[in-house]
């Protein structure tokens, strides 16, 4: 799987879009960007994930750049619910049988009120 | 939806001890996944299982670690004997074959070894 890289940590005000960015810059034609977040003492939810198109559901949008370089997670509107790790994954998906995540150390998104 | 169930959610014991964690997938799903997570290392894959049957066991740190799936809606990870630097946060994780690979997580369950 592509390695990628995320900043630390974010701030962004209550009611504000919340934009965050991830290179992926060696992704391979096959391979998904995915997104989960992590809330404190929780595990692990599923956000969103897209191939090379822009992909948006009831969480979140997902805008990856043409050369699939790089994307960004958009929060529409944050609330204070928002505040959590935000990891981005790249990963190949076959469709049937699934393989594991690879987690890398994330963003840290704080919501200030 | 009940979602994944882990059991328990808290567990101290002591050193030597041996401890089982359990998992309950969501009904119909067909992979399984146990992670652990620790301040240093982050959220790392233990090992995985497709239909019952574990694919990657790479991750399993020793010989100490063992996991089973013996029906689509029960599995175990089992450390003997326990030791210290075991104590760590355990998630189990499930997915629906051509789901999009989402993956679903449980609570997780808190181990303090002694």
């Amino acid at each position: 799987d592509a390695k990628t890289t995320q900043p630390p940590s974010m701030d962004c005000a209550e009611g504000r879009a919340a934009n965050l960015p991830c290179n992926h810059s060696t992704i391979s034609g096959n391979e998904y960007v995915y997104w989960y977040r992590q809330i404190h003492s929780q595990g692990p939810q599923y956000i969103i994930h897209g191939l090379k198109n822009n992909e948006t559901n009831e969480m979140a949008s997902l805008i990856i750049t043409e050369d699939r370089k790089s994307s960004t997670l958009i929060l529409p509107h944050a609330t204070l619910r928002d505040t959590a790790v935000y990891y981005c994954i790249v990963r190949l998906y076959s469709g049937g049988g699934a393989d594991g995540l690879t987690f890398g150390k994330g963003t840290h998104l704080i919501i200030q009120p | 939806d009940a979602g994944v169930i882990q059991s328990p959610r808290h567990e101290v014991t002591e050193m030597g001890q041996e401890v089982t964690l359990r998992c309950k997938p969501i009904s119909g799903h067909n992979s399984l996944f146990w992670y652990r997570q620790t301040m240093m290392r982050g959220l790392e894959l233990l090992i995985y299982f497709n239909n019952n049957v574990p694919i990657d066991d790479s991750g399993m740190p020793e010989d100490r670690f063992s996991a089973k799936m013996p029906n689509a809606s029960f599995s175990t990870l089992k450390i003997q004997p326990s030791e210290p630097r075991d104590s760590a946060v355990y998630f189990c994780a499930s997915s629906l074959g051509g789901g999009g690979g989402k993956q679903f997580f449980g609570p997780g369950t808190r181990l303090t070894v002694l």
